[in-house]
């Protein structure tokens, strides 16, 4: 079956530091590759994402490559701020398993001033 | 992307008891989605929500437990029956809107004593 792998939290950094966060999968299919945020008592958020091999998703000064040949879709940002703490989601849709979606564990990441 | 709500936003109830849970989406939709989120953890799925037939379950979930419904392309309900403090969790309801694309309700957070 499908599954999701990220980095376990929490991390702890510094404002304007680089950020980045480990996500690998297993699909049986071409799956679809997602980030989600929940920020502090909020709901869940969209961050970006990315449908196909070698696209790049971005979203608010966050990035992420789907790479096929190493089944990863890490999150990066270079400069993050206070706002950027957050629980962080890797999560997968496989259109043969009616677009469902499979999710990572969740990263938390604690951005101090 | 589709504004969706749920009713309660929290509850907290006492065991054996059952409550359910409302989501509404502001625009007609094909799919729509039950996630389960256990305190600290990620978001599992519990049934995809179909409209004019039974909803379809994941492995570990049933719908004696879980009893939804799907009387439109609108809107949705999750049970939660004969609960136990195990269930205390939040629970989502998501919409497939375009491009593949999942959006999460605000959640419900639901407390069982």
């Amino acid at each position: 079956g499908n599954s999701v792998t990220q980095m376990e939290g929490p991390v702890t950094l510094s404002e304007e530091a680089f950020l980045t966060i480990n996500c690998t999968y297993t699909a049986t299919g071409y799956p679809s590759l997602f980030w989600y945020v929940q920020y502090p008592g909020e709901g869940l958020q969209l961050l970006l994402k990315a449908t196909k091999a070698d696209d790049k998703g971005s979203n608010k000064g966050f990035e992420a490559t789907y790479r096929k040949e190493t089944t990863s879709f890490h999150l990066e940002k270079g400069s993050v701020q206070v706002s950027d703490s957050a629980v962080y989601f890797c999560a997968l849709s496989d259109g043969a398993a009616g677009n469902k979606l499979t999710f990572g564990g969740g990263t938390r990441v604690l951005v101090k001033p | 992307s589709a504004v969706i709500s749920q009713k309660p936003s929290r509850d907290i109830c006492q065991r054996g008891t059952s409550l359910t849970i409302q989501c509404q989406v502001d625009s007609q939709v094909t799919m729509m989605f039950w996630y389960r989120q256990q305190p600290g953890q990620s978001l599992t799925l519990i049934a995809t929500a179909n409209q004019g037939s039974e909803a379809t379950y994941e492995s570990g979930f049933v719908i004696d437990k879980f009893p939804i419904s799907r009387p439109n392309l609108t809107f949705s309900t999750l049970t939660v029956s004969n609960m136990s403090p195990e269930d205390s969790s939040i629970y989502l309801c998501s919409v497939e809107y375009m491009s593949n694309e999942q959006f999460f309700g605000p959640g419900t957070r639901l407390t069982v004593l």
